[in-house]
């Protein structure tokens, strides 16, 4: 079966650095997203991998590596509006978006 | 940026009764719809995929006469909850795309709608 895991939840403090972890098992590889839920909200794109490597967006940057199934969300210079769920999702050889349970990120002063 | 509006935000009906959500894309063309659901503390699932002029595609285990999804338009998608019952109760969201479903192309969500069914 197809699976994406990632932390339930984690806590960081203000003005830190925090990195959330994705694994996944899925059939095929078609790139790779994170998005940003605030609690009540829909989600919001913050990035997305195809490719191996780092890509930064400002404070946000995302990691992907395809051989090991593996992927982390670096989030810099926490803002307390940063506490959200972050989702991972992985679209898969049918271009279907596989999605995880996202991970509840607490952000403390 | 792409806009997805999607109404009502929040419902609240009785046990049986059938409610519409709407799901608009404000300034461009949706070909493709997709509606999800989430259960707190879960991810989203895919419900179904909306294409304008065509039936949708339900996912396995979604009963697509409980689940009514119209595409009428490039702008318009609905979904309508039948005989709602509690276990019904859920947050739903739409997504929608302007482009193939490739590459970088990144879905704009709606802003979801609570359903609580009593």
């Amino acid at each position: 079966g197809q699976n994406i895991d990632q932390p339930t939840e984690m806590t960081a403090t203000e003005g830190a650095i925090v990195q959330i972890n994705c694994t996944y098992q899925t059939s095929g590889f078609n790139g790779l997203f994170w998005y940003q839920q605030h609690a009540g909200e829909a989600p919001t794109f913050l990035s997305y991998n195809v490719l191996d490597g780092l890509e930064e967006k400002g404070r946000f940057s995302s990691f992907l590596s395809r051989s090991k199934g593996y992927s982390y969300l670096l989030l810099k210079e926490l803002q307390m509006k940063d506490s959200a769920s972050y989702l991972c999702a992985v679209r898969d050889s049918n271009y279907q978006l596989i999605w995880g349970a996202g991970t509840k990120l607490i952000i403390k002063p | 940026g792409a806009v997805v509006s999607q109404h009502p935000s929040w419902v609240i009906c009785k046990s049986g009764t059938s409610v519409k959500i709407e799901c608009r894309s404000l300034d461009f063309q949706a070909t493709t719809m997709f509606w999800y659901r989430q259960f707190p503390k879960q991810s989203l699932m895919l419900m179904a995929t909306s294409n304008e002029g065509s039936k949708a595609t339900y996912e396995q285990g979604v009963e697509k006469d409980k689940f009514l999804i119209n595409h009428a338009s490039l702008t318009l998608s609905t979904l309508t909850v039948t005989s709602a019952h509690p276990e019904d109760s859920s947050f739903y969201i739409c997504s929608a795309s302007d482009r193939p479903i490739s590459g970088a192309n990144v879905l704009t969500f709606g802003a979801g709608s609570r359903l609580t069914v009593l």
